[in-house]
């Protein structure tokens, strides 16, 4: 079956700009995670939705940085004033239900000139 | 959380068994130990896991140690395709966090 998806593959934006990031869970997916990560760093974890529940923001690393999922499924991630620091690739992640096997997307390759 | 040790990177060669070893000495009874790969510019792929007993799955093998502070991850015959970084991470049935994924073990394959 079709696994994560998200979108744009890559986007190279001007400092001070908005993005905003697609992930498509797997279909009946009720957990999504999204991730970050820097040239050569590990994952680090921003937010995480579970159904209709309000989501955990515990990761975001600024209030540039907001998410929202619609009906359950679809989330988009979007970074307000872009920085030259927020270039990494963003990861998104779908689990049955939260403490499961995650599965991941392919990312969103960011660049912030 | 509990976390997990492994080498920072290991070499073998082509069709070759490989053995790849994760230490979680202060694992809990409620953790599952999950593998995952993340194969050069790809996100992270899911590999195996268990809880207690080995498991087999088209990819590779978990043997998991008896007192679970320490579990194995074997791919049995190793192609170039499997050169990637290898996490052994802890996920709690139920858990709400992030996975937090450590520096893994580079795994190269000489032909």
């Amino acid at each position: 079956g079709a696994g994560v998806s998200q979108s744009p593959s890559n986007k190279v934006t001007e400092k001070g700009k908005d993005v905003e990031l697609r992930c498509d869970p797997i279909s009946g997916h009720t957990a999504l995670y999204w991730y970050r990560q820097s040239l050569g760093q590990g994952l680090e974890f921003l937010i995480y939705f579970q159904g209709n529940s309000a989501p955990d923001k515990s990761g975001l690393p600024s209030d540039r940085f907001s998410a929202e999922r619609t009906g359950g499924s679809v989330s988009t991630l979007t970074i307000q004033r872009t920085q030259q620091e927020d270039s990494a690739v963003y990861l998104c992640a779908s689990s049955w239900t939260s403490g499961q096997t995650q599965y991941f997307g392919p990312g969103t390759r960011l660049l912030v000139l | 959380d509990a976390k997990t040790t492994q080498p920072n990177s290991m070499e073998s060669n082509e069709e070759e068994p490989v053995h790849l070893p994760c230490n979680h000495s202060t694992i809990s009874g409620t953790d599952y130990i999950h593998w995952y790969r993340q194969l050069p510019s790809q996100g992270p792929e899911y590999v195996i896991h268990g809880l207690t007993s080995n498991v087999n799955n088209r990819m590779a093998s978990l043997a998991i140690a008896e007192d679970r502070k320490s579990s194995t991850l074997i791919l049995h015959r190793a192609t170039l395709r499997d050169a990637a970084v290898y996490y052994c991470i802890l996920i709690k049935r139920g858990g709400a966090d992030g996975l937090t994924f450590g520096k893994g073990t580079h795994l190269i394959i000489q032909p």
